[in-house]
């Protein structure tokens, strides 16, 4: 199976800051990225896919980008609807989901 | 409007069985590959399975290949999860999901709210 980490697993922010997030396959994965948020006690949302895609309804602020082994999510100016764990999937081959990175506030 | 759910879970005890439904409403669910995703209790997503949207093509997880059967009624408009010969790591809360149409990169659109599985003695 695909491998996948992501960085920071964990990290403080304040409302407006810009955040980035990182994740890694273990091989290449080409354009087979996706990402999720999800809040506690909720369901995942659809953010991002095919690595750079936007997910109809979901704000501008949220981009994706990368291919092959390195992706990247990007909060352009983050709001408090915002404070999450963001989930990278890989659906190359049998799909995997990355660890986690919860975004919580500074 | 787009509903997923998720009915079924409960305690069982190691070796047990049990099967999960998720009903599905506001589209046409036959038009749909469908997903299962399974989160333990403070760690994170764990996809499952996956069915087409005729139910003639299906995939798992390596941790389930051989437990649980993913299956669909179309003229229910039901997704099915049978799980066999459980493991106090299958203790989950379990998730069915919606493929997005027409793209390759299976992304996963709506989510039901999800049931919780629960294996133990």
């Amino acid at each position: 199976d695909i491998q996948m980490t992501q960085s920071p697993s964990s990290l403080s922010a304040s409302v407006g800051d810009r955040v980035t997030i990182t994740c890694r396959a273990s091989q290449s994965i080409s354009s087979y990225l996706n990402w999720y948020q999800q809040k506690p006690g909720k369901a995942p949302k659809l953010l991002i896919y095919a690595a750079s895609s936007l997910q109809s309804g979901v704000p501008s602020r949220f981009s994706g980008s990368g291919s092959g082994t390195d992706f990247t999510l990007t909060i352009s100016s983050l709001q408090p609807e915002d404070f999450a764990t963001y989930y990278c999937q890989q659906s190359y081959s049998t799909i995997t989901f990355g660890p986690g990175t919860k975004v919580d506030i500074k | 409007e787009v509903q997923l759910v998720e009915s079924g879970g409960g305690l069982v005890q190691p070796g047990g069985s049990l099967r999960l439904s998720c009903a599905a409403s506001g589209f046409t669910f036959s038009s749909y590959w469908m997903h299962w995703v399974r989160q333990a209790p403070g760690k994170g997503l764990v996809w499952v399975s996956r069915i087409n949207s005729d139910g003639s093509s299906t995939s798992y997880a390596d941790s389930v290949k051989g437990r649980f059967t993913i299956s669909r009624d179309n003229a229910k408009n039901t997704l099915y999860l049978q799980m066999n010969s459980l493991r106090a790591e299958d203790t989950a809360v379990y998730y069915c999901a919606r493929e997005v149409v027409a793209t390759i990169f299976q992304p996963v659109d709506y989510w039901g709210q999800g049931t919780l599985v629960t294996v133990s003695s």
